[in-house]
């Protein structure tokens, strides 16, 4: 069976500094799709940044990088430069196998992200 | 302002009531979602709608009963809750394309109808 993992809680991090939010996964799917979601205390989930298991570079957003280990089986989110903003509870999502075309996505626990001034 | 949008926003219920969440989109996705996510855990998946048709129920209690009448819309019916059903509910809607890799097809949330029951 598919999992994601993500073993901090909660971090914090200085304003203008970078963070790095862990993510681990286990699956025997060859083919599969990683994404890292934020959820601010209004409750909408938004989209950050996506890594495919085939893809030969580590996926960059913005202020959002996704470092990929694949024989570790590790995607951690990076955030450079962070912004009060920031302050928001963090979701690694990895998509299950499937036939069709969406995307059935099981998610971690979730880390929560303080920023301090 | 998000491109899925929900409502209501906040819904209080008794468990012998019947109530509906409503999802609208607009960006012509063709995969609908119904997440529930309870304080402090991540988002479950109740239901996927492709082209209208439901593709995945996750064992759901049939006491939530989801609908999409068309391509833009999905309702989640309420009737006969418990209180444990509280929780935030996620709607989401994607691309449904086989020809893509899956990042192509990423969610788009709404910001949730927070549900409770009394």
């Amino acid at each position: 069976a598919q999992k994601i993992t993500q073993t901090q809680p909660g971090m914090f991090v200085q304003e203008k500094e970078a963070v790095t939010l862990d993510c681990t996964y286990d699956t025997s799917d060859p083919s599969y799709g990683l994404f890292w979601y934020k959820q601010p205390s209004s409750g909408e989930m938004i989209f950050l940044i996506y890594q495919g298991s085939y893809d030969q570079q580590n996926a960059t957003e913005g202020r959002y990088s996704l470092n990929f280990q694949k024989a570790r089986k590790s995607a951690n989110l990076v955030i450079s430069a962070s912004q009060l903003g920031d302050s928001a509870m963090y979701f690694c999502a990895m998509r299950e196998f499937y036939s069709g075309g969406y995307n059935k996505l099981i998610f971690g626990a979730g880390t929560r992200l303080a920023v301090h001034p | 302002d998000t491109e899925v949008t929900q409502t209501p926003k906040h819904l209080v219920m008794g468990m012998t009531n019947k109530k509906s969440l409503k999802c609208e989109q607009h960006m012509g996705h063709r995969a609908m979602y119904w997440y529930k996510q309870k304080a402090k855990k991540p988002p479950e998946l109740m239901f996927v709608y492709s082209y209208e048709k439901l593709s995945i129920n996750e064992s759901v209690p049939s006491r939530f009963s989801p609908e999409c009448p068309n391509s833009s819309l999905l309702n989640l019916h309420l009737h006969a809750l418990q209180p444990e059903d509280s929780a935030l509910y996620l709607c989401a809607s994607s691309q449904d394309r086989t020809d893509l890799p899956s990042g192509a097809n990423v969610l788009t949330f709404g910001a949730g109808s927070r549900l409770t029951v009394l």
